[in-house]
């Protein structure tokens, strides 16, 4: 199994600013993946981290508010760019190995709140 | 599309008690299907998945293709089992949730 860290665990933060989540995982992982899960609601996919070129964006989600990079296998940052309070939600990392079965494994996520 | 109904937001029951987490799925393929537990103040973790058909921590779930359904059943709760669960669908290469169930079970 893969374990992953993401820093910060939380942050407050101001309208207008940005904020970038860091996840590393300590052994290589095919896919990464960043989720959103907002207030009482589930955990809903922004994008596939994709090692050495562009994410791939979920319907609603773009680039220029949440930039991701993946520069090597083990490494991945999200922005949450420009915030305002409705991007307040924890932010999760996740990551499949290449042994198939689907499984992901997560991070413990960032909580932001952004006033 | 693919979609992950779970219809209960929570569900509270004395230990003892035989347990059922609804999940519903919608997907055109050959689905494959997980469940994901979160205790408090852990994270997210999986329980169980359908193709290993394996029972963990007395939990059990069949996938039923004719009723789009793989519900989480337990016979008898714990206490130890209170936490939010998450059914899981896996498309081409994404998981997509349902919005969770918290259960609760009393002593």
């Amino acid at each position: 199994s893969a374990v992953i860290s993401q820093k910060p665990s939380r942050d407050i933060c101001q309208r207008g600013t940005s904020l970038t989540i860091q996840c590393q995982v300590d052994s290589q992982v095919t896919m990464m993946f960043w989720y959103r899960q907002q207030p009482g609601q589930s955990l809903t996919l922004i994008a596939t981290a994709n090692q050495g070129s562009e994410a791939t964006y979920e319907s609603g989600f773009v680039i220029d508010k949440f930039p991701i990079s993946r520069p090597n296998l083990t490494f991945s940052t999200l922005t949450v760019s420009n915030m305002s309070p409705e991007d307040s939600s924890i932010y999760l990392c996740s990551g499949r190995g290449g042994g198939g079965g689907g499984e992901l494994f997560f991070g413990e996520g960032s909580r932001l709140t952004v006033l | 599309a693919q979609r992950v109904t779970q219809p209960e937001k929570l569900l509270s029951v004395f230990k003892g008690a035989p347990v059922e987490l609804k999940c519903n799925y919608s997907y055109s393929g050959s689905p494959e299907l997980f469940w994901y537990v979160q205790y408090s103040r852990q994270r997210l973790q999986l329980l169980l998945r359908h193709i290993s058909r394996e029972s963990i921590k007395g939990f059990t779930a069949d996938l039923n293709k004719g009723e789009t359904s793989f519900h989480l059943k337990k016979p008898f709760a714990q206490e130890e089992d209170s936490a939010m669960y998450y059914c899981a669908l896996k498309g081409y290469s994404t998981l997509t949730f349902g919005k969770g169930t918290m259960l609760l079970v009393s002593p």
